[in-house]
């Protein structure tokens, strides 16, 4: 089975402190995504990577890095938090099929 | 903008009775669909796809439909068991190559025993 593993299931961070999200997945797969996910929003798409050191914005990218060093793991990072960032993220990969699998989640509150 | 809607945002249905989740979509473009399905806690899972070259794709209990003259497709669940209490996201990519997808907003579908 595929697995996407997100390093923490709650985070809490102050407005204005620097946030690094982790993930990893161990299928080798080309492509990773960011998603958050909000009410009545559904996911929307944050960054995609397709390889190595590469990445695309997605829908929403405003307020947000990613960092994409070796295949397995892709990082999104939150340069200065703020409160509107409060929201579930989702990380995900594929193997170039729109088919994706995601990990289990990171609900991350800002104060 | 939201390319891809789902206008129901929570569908009640008692148990062993059919599921009908519905969803619209306004890019022409988009030509693979794609059901997910979300536990609370846990990320979404793939449930069942569908090509534009058809029009309907089964899987067990679940089929979907698509129309695309209408820009629409659902998602039936027969029978509906209680397992099947969930958010469920449409989702659409342009086309089985495409890398990214756009998500609904989501139904959440509870099924009463």
């Amino acid at each position: 089975d595929v697995k996407v593993t997100q390093s923490s299931r709650y985070l809490v961070k102050r407005t204005g402190e620097k946030v690094f999200l982790e993930c990893v997945q161990d299928m080798d797969h080309e492509n990773m995504f960011w998603y958050r996910q909000d009410p009545g929003l559904g996911l929307r798409l944050i960054y995609f990577s397709y390889d190595v050191k590469m990445k695309e914005k997605g829908d929403i990218p405003e307020g947000y890095s990613v960092s994409r060093e070796k295949k397995e793991r892709f990082s999104l990072i939150l340069e200065s938090a703020s409160t509107n960032q409060t929201s579930m993220y989702l990380c995900a990969s594929s193997l170039g099929l729109p088919e994706a699998f995601f990990g289990q989640g990171t609900r991350l509150t800002v104060v | 903008d939201q390319q891809v809607k789902q206008n129901s945002p929570s569908l009640s249905v008692q148990e062993g009775r059919i599921s009908i989740l519905n969803c619209d979509y306004t890019n022409s473009m988009f030509d693979y669909f794609l059901w997910y399905k979300k536990y609370p806690a846990e990320g979404p899972t793939f449930l069942i796809s569908i090509s534009s070259i058809k029009d309907k794709n089964e899987d067990g209990r679940f089929t979907v439909f698509l129309n695309k003259s209408a820009k629409h497709l659902s998602l039936h669940i027969v029978p509906s068991q209680p397992g099947d209490s969930a958010v469920y996201f449409c989702a659409a990519s342009l086309g089985e190559g495409a890398q990214k997808l756009v998500f609904g907003q989501g139904t959440r579908l509870t099924i009463n025993p």
